[in-house]
């Protein structure tokens, strides 16, 4: 089956504590991108990557580390959570990145306290 | 100033109602355009692309005005099972960049 996958689906965690949602699909694609969504804010984008190791900033990349060494994988990296960044988390991937459906994972639902 | 800015609603209509939704973008470079649609918290869907030509998919029809900057998606003959939060999505050339809207609630009433 077609799929975007996330884990963990929820975490609680406490400030500073290092921590990595992974993200992983296997429908081939070249685009992926990582996403926070917030009460009144909407979906705001955090980082994407074109292919492997191509990665770049989007609106909102302040707390946040990513990698691509593999196609198929796009971790989240938050070297040192703040409350701040209690949020729901959705990663996605796209065969391309302008003209194509972005496929998203189920969300990762992050409390830091 | 937001990339894209909707409606929030929340838009309550009757079974077999048609309703409107209405988005708007602030960057003339935007390239392509979208409505998804979220279920309560969950995972974003694609409901439709839109095209400059405008498009219709069954009940649900979307419009793109580039002179005005706006979007819109038209749903007909609205079920129950239409009701959900609509998502306005803009890219931005040269393609790598996602703007959302906040999204527009649609609850269908019996």
């Amino acid at each position: 089956e077609a799929q975007v996958t996330q884990n963990p689906r929820y975490l609680i965690t406490v400030t500073g504590k290092k921590l990595t949602v992974t993200c992983s699909q296997n429908m081939n694609h070249e685009y992926m991108s990582w996403y926070r969504q917030d009460p009144g804010l909407g979906l705001r984008q955090i980082y994407y990557s074109m292919n492997v190791e191509v990665t770049d900033k989007g609106d909102v990349p302040e707390g946040y580390k990513v990698s691509r060494k593999e196609k198929r994988n796009f971790p989240l990296i938050l070297e040192s959570p703040s409350p701040n960044q209690t949020s729901l988390y959705f990663c996605a991937s796209s065969p391309d990145r302008a003209f194509y459906e972005q496929y998203f994972g189920p969300g990762t639902r992050l409390t830091v306290t | 100033r937001k990339e894209v800015e909707q409606d929030p609603g929340p838009f309550n209509v009757p079974e077999g109602a048609t309703v409107a939704f209405n988005c708007t973008y602030s960057n003339s470079a935007s390239q392509s355009f979208f409505w998804y649609r979220q279920d309560c918290r969950k995972e974003p869907k694609l409901l439709m692309s839109v095209y400059s030509s405008g498009n219709e998919d069954g009940r649900f029809t979307a419009q793109l005005n580039r002179a005005s900057q706006y979007i819109s998606l038209l749903i007909r003959d609205s079920k129950l099972s239409d009701s959900a939060t609509y998502l306005c999505v803009v890219n931005l050339a040269p393609g790598n960049q996602f703007y959302f809207g906040t999204g527009t609630s649609l609850t269908v009433i019996p």
